[in-house]
């Protein structure tokens, strides 16, 4: 079945990148997410992909996509306190509406 | 404009009791999801309600869980009777599925159930 990776915990010093990685198994993905949550919150859709695409970027984020390899990652520039929350990787294929998510990658930020 | 709303935010009970969860979604949103997440982990669907239909509920343990959405707006899950593998998040989202766009899941901040 489709199954979604990612790595559990990320720190980073603050005004550094951060890059969150992601791998999935399922060749008819669509579109390809990421999500962001805070403690206690729910998910926050933060950007979102086209499998047509290899880049998006949007302010501080930018997201890659390898097609060929399936791999998935999120690079948040200039990471802020602000930035520290669980970031998900989820994939969908057009035809379903069933958004399958990965464990989640723990993004910290010292001082 | 509201977002998701979900209550109760926290519930505590005891193992065996019963307990429901209520959801409101974004107006005008057509698709409702309930999503059970585990401590560590990913959301994982529960059911997927198109209006008033139930068009997925295959990850729902339908021995225990019900869920319904009357008049195709508000939806409740009901768990009878709770055991302790219960305890988690159950998050509620919604979106406006029209088959051509993204179908964006705007979510709720979700009800911590802890059964003792």
């Amino acid at each position: 079945g489709e199954d979604v990776e990612q790595s559990l915990f990320l720190s980073v010093r603050e005004g550094d990148s951060s890059v969150i990685n992601c791998t999935y198994t399922d060749s008819s993905s669509t579109y390809l997410y990421w999500y962001k949550q805070e403690p206690g919150a729910g998910l926050q859709l933060l950007t979102y992909i086209f499998s047509n695409m290899d880049m998006k970027q949007d302010q501080r984020l930018t997201v890659l996509l390898n097609k060929k390899d399936k791999h998935l990652s999120l690079r948040i520039a200039d990471t802020q306190t602000g930035d520290s929350a669980i970031y998900f990787c989820a994939e969908r294929e057009s035809s379903a509406s069933k958004i399958i998510f990965g464990s989640g990658t723990r993004l910290s930020i010292r001082p | 404009e509201a977002g998701v709303v979900q209550s109760p935010r926290y519930k505590i009970i005891e193992k065996k009791q019963p307990v429901a969860f209520w959801c409101n979604p974004i107006s005008g949103h057509n698709t409702l999801y309930w999503y059970l997440q585990n401590l560590g982990q990913g959301p994982e669907l529960l059911i997927r309600y198109e209006n008033e239909e139930a068009v997925d509920d295959s990850q729902l343990p339908k021995d225990r869980f019900s869920a319904e959405r009357l008049k195709g707006v508000d939806s409740t899950l009901k768990i009878q009777p709770a055991e302790l593998g219960d305890s988690a998040v159950y998050l509620c989202a919604s979106s406006l599925r029209t088959g051509k766009g993204t179908d964006t899941q705007y979510f709720g901040p979700g009800t911590r159930l802890t059964v003792l």
